[in-house]
């Protein structure tokens, strides 16, 4: 149990593109999400934590408009990053808080974005 | 604040032998406590925590970790290390209060078992 999926496993566009990630717990409802992002050789940075059905709330230093979280089910949540630019390439991750074990995140595989 | 500490970037052990992977932590009050590994190009795998309880938490694959709170630490064990274990391993805390949400991660430690 405790299975989260995100697609695509990788991606790569042009800048100026926009890029939609999804994260999906399969086996179980998800309150919370939470989007990380990775980059080489260094720890997990929290960029939002997402609620279903309400906004997004954003770390400091993290562009709303530019990275858009849609949680529209308590399966599913998204992540848009528009107008993307070579320095948004990265490895984003996602996790999901299960409702009935309130203390443990679980996490997807990764999507690993290149902007060329 | 919550804070967490992995004071070693890269651990090498001899397959067969225990190994340990450290963790400190600072938080205002109470600490919820996560070990977390890493595979490349792949998301995080949950191995164990510590919410309360015993302070010896035992997780996935032969993995267990101590709490220890006077020395504010949480470090990673296994008594015979094997090669598969090779791979980044993060240590994560929360506070444990109402409505914090927020995991904090450590640096990650690369753990390397030698044939």
């Amino acid at each position: 149990g405790a299975v989260v999926s995100q697609h695509p496993s990788r991606v790569i566009c042009k800048s100026g593109t926009s890029v939609k990630i999804e994260c999906r717990s399969l086996d179980f409802q998800a309150t919370t999400m939470f989007w990380y992002r990775q980059f080489p050789k260094k720890s997990l940075m929290l960029m939002a934590t997402s609620n279903e059905g309400s906004k997004a709330t954003y770390e400091q230093g993290v562009e709303k408009d530019k990275f858009l979280i849609n949680h529209a089910s308590l399966t599913l949540s998204t992540l848009t990053v528009t107008s993307a630019h070579p320095e948004d390439s990265s490895f984003y991750i996602c996790s999901a808080r299960r409702l009935a074990v309130t203390d443990t995140q679980y996490f997807g595989p990764g999507t690993r974005l290149t902007v060329l | 604040a919550q804070s967490v500490a992995q004071p070693e970037d890269q651990v090498n052990v001899a397959e067969g032998n225990p190994l340990t992977v450290k963790c400190t932590y600072s938080v205002s009050g109470n600490p919820y406590l996560f070990w977390y590994v890493q595979y490349p190009n792949r998301g995080l795998q949950f191995l164990l925590k510590y919410i309360t309880g015993d302070n010896l938490v035992k997780g996935s694959y032969g993995f267990e970790a101590e709490f220890n709170k006077s020395q504010t630490s949480f470090h990673l064990k296994k008594p015979s290390a094997l090669v598969s274990d090779s791979a980044l391993y993060f240590c994560a805390v929360r506070e444990a209060n109402f409505g914090n949400e927020k995991l904090t991660f450590g640096t990650g430690t690369r753990l390397t078992i030698i044939p």
